[in-house]
């Protein structure tokens, strides 16, 4: 069946580090992949996605390229700011439409001063 | 714009009372969502609806009901609650029935069953 695997946190890095949350699905043909954030006392909300191989989603300075090879979708940021501080989701979007979307159990990153 | 609003924020409730969570959007969105956060756990989707009028079952049903009576709401009750249903529940939409569609959330329910 469709799942997906991230890294357990907590994940702690001081500002201006460099970021990678990694991610890894199983799943029939070519899914949409996402990744939400969720900030503290708050919802989750999109970050970033990519609907087809070797799709680049970018956004806030976050990246995550679509590995159709190694089934994976990586989460990257140059330097992570304080205000980084959430928990990071995965996301997977089965090919039929009809299957709802599935979620890792998140990744809780805290960022130093 | 207020997107998704919940209702209440935060709730403590003896075992074996009833209890409904309120979930509201003015976006107009067709497909509703409840899932419920648990740590270690991650999200689950308890139930769904494509469009007013129908619902589905998720992945963990049992002991919820929903009613999609119009687009704008969509509320989770609980009949009679038990200390497993202690969690976090957030209410999401989004514009279409497919899930390649941004889901938007709500803030969330904290619910403590005791």
């Amino acid at each position: 069946g469709n799942s997906v695997t991230q890294m357990e946190g907590p994940v702690t890095l001081s500002e201006e580090a460099f970021l990678t949350i990694n991610c890894t699905y199983t799943a029939t043909g070519y899914p949409s992949l996402f990744w939400y954030v969720q900030y503290p006392g708050e919802g989750l909300q999109l970050l970033l996605k990519a609907t087809k191989a070797d799709d680049k989603g970018s956004n806030k300075g976050f990246e995550a390229t679509y590995r159709k090879e190694t089934t994976s979708f990586h989460l990257e940021k140059g330097s992570v700011q304080v205000s980084d501080s959430a928990v990071y989701f995965c996301a997977l979007c089965p090919l039929n439409r009809d299957d709802k979307i599935i979620f890792g159990k998140g990744t809780r990153l805290h960022i130093l001063p | 714009i207020a997107g998704i609003t919940q209702a209440p924020t935060s709730q403590i409730l003896a075992a074996g009372r009833r209890m409904t969570l309120r979930c509201t959007q003015d976006m107009r969105h067709n497909a509703m969502y409840w899932y419920r956060q648990d740590l270690g756990l991650g999200l689950r989707l308890i139930h769904y609806s494509n469009t007013a009028g129908t619902t589905g079952k998720g992945e963990v049903p049992d002991g919820y009901s929903v009613s999609r009576a119009n687009t704008d709401d969509f509320p989770l009750t609980l009949a009679s609650a038990v200390p497993s249903q202690t969690s976090v529940y957030f209410c999401a939409s989004s514009d279409g029935q497919s899930s390649y569609n941004e889901q938007f959330f709500g803030p969330g329910t904290r619910l403590t069953v005791l």
